[in-house]
Order: structure tokens, then C-alpha cells, then sequence
């Protein structure tokens, strides 16, 4: 297992477009997580998957955005008529149901012109 | 969610020991403290955690204090590669992990 893998790595859209990430996790973790981090801030938490069902959202997470884990395994995250301030690094990171740690991925950068 | 305390920057010379460090006097019983860090440009990067007891691994130490509202991340031996966003975070398995702005770290060569 090589870690969690996101695609692309970058991607740039004009505002208005839809736009949608990808993550595999490592195969045997239940949790999958997304994360938006704009420059110099920590990262801030979106929503978290255990398995297939979605069990949080964040309030940073509108109506524009929507993620999915389809059979539990990869996970999607759609942004639909992106804005500026949509544009940051989306990073996602899986976990085993235990205390252990998160593995994260090395994100996709979002650029909206 | 439980808060942690860091300083917003540290520095440190290449090849010293590095004493990073972490207030958190609200934690419960069931929280681990964890610590990860942010290279540049790349996601945050597990380090260590622990519960009651100090922890080491071969990247760093955690020395958890008896009462543990506090702790400090340590690192043996810094070099340039350590230069990065360190962030301590209280954790639990029913929760999801919230950063705060953490401790940046310069290394002097």
C-alpha cells in the first residue's frame, strides 16, 4: 500500500465550474476525512466517512459541496459553481477505527480563476 | 473540542535537541494527545501520540505531564528536514481531529 492517494494534484477552473477530487485511502482503514487549508492556516475539517456512511459534516461545508464514499472504499469531493474563495489545498486522510493516527494524502491545490 | 495552547514560532540550530512545547489544561480522560507536522507544500505527516506515558518512536519523544495539561513534543537531534508546522492535538476515537495554527519551527544550519 502506497498511502492515500488524491488526484490531481492541481487543478485550475474558471468560477462558476464544477469540480471534483478524488482520494483512495489506504485499503483496511474504515475512516476516510476531507480537509481545506487555505495559506498559513492550520488545516480546517470538512466531513469524515466511516465506511460508506457519512457521519459529520462541517458548517464550512455549504450546499455547493458534496462528498461521497461509494462500497466504503475511494471517496469523491464535489464543489458545483466554484467561487474564489473556494481556492485552497483539499487534503484527505484515512484512519483505522483506533486512536492511531491519521495518514494523510498530499492534497489537491484548487485554483479558481 | 478540547483546545491546545502552542507558541506561533520557535527556533532552533541544526543538530540540538528541540523542546516543543504544548499546553492543553482542558484534556479528558479519554483524549490522546497526538502531534503531527506540516512540511511545506506536502500534507500533515503523523508523528507521535500518547496517553498517560511518555512515548518514543524514531522520530521524536512525547513527555506527557503527570496531570497532563501539558506535554512536549522532543526531538533528539534537529535537522534542516525538521523544519516544518508542528501541531498538538487532542484526540479520541469518537472524534475527529481539529487543528489549531501550531508552532512553526525553524532550523539554523
Amino acid at each position: 500500500d502506497t498511502g492515500v492517494s488524491q488526484n490531481p494534484r492541481h487543478k485550475i477552473t474558471k468560477r462558476g465550474q464544477n469540480v471534483t477530487f478524488r482520494c483512495d485511502p489506504i485499503s483496511e482503514h474504515n475512516r476516510l476525512y476531507w480537509y481545506r487549508q487555505t495559506l498559513g492556516q492550520g488545516p480546517e475539517f470538512l466531513t469524515y466517512f466511516q465506511n460508506e456512511a457519512q457521519l459529520e459534516k462541517s458548517r464550512l461545508l455549504s450546499d455547493r459541496f458534496s462528498a461521497e464514499r461509494p462500497k466504503g472504499s475511494f471517496s469523491t469531493l464535489e464543489i458545483q459553481r466554484t467561487e474564489q474563495g473556494d481556492s485552497a489545498m483539499y487534503l484527505c486522510a484515512s484512519s483505522p477505527l483506533s486512536v492511531y493516527g491519521y495518514t494523510f494524502g498530499s492534497g489537491t491545490r484548487l485554483t479558481v480563476v | 473540542d478540547a483546545k491546545t495552547t502552542q507558541p506561533n514560532s520557535m527556533e532552533s540550530n541544526e543538530e540540538e535537541p528541540v523542546h516543543l512545547p504544548c499546553n492543553h489544561s482542558t484534556i479528558s480522560g479519554t483524549d490522546y494527545i497526538h502531534w503531527y507536522r506540516q512540511l511545506p507544500s506536502q500534507g500533515p505527516e503523523y508523528v507521535i501520540h500518547g496517553l498517560t506515558s511518555n512515548v518514543n518512536n524514531r522520530m521524536a519523544s512525547l513527555a506527557i505531564a503527570e496531570d497532563r495539561k501539558s506535554s512536549t513534543l522532543i526531538l533528539h537531534r534537529a535537522t534542516l528536514r525538521d523544519a516544518a508546522v508542528y501541531y498538538c492535538i487532542l484526540y479520541s476515537s469518537a472524534s475527529k481531529i481539529i487543528f489549531g495554527s501550531g508552532t512553526r519551527l525553524s532550523i539554523r544550519p
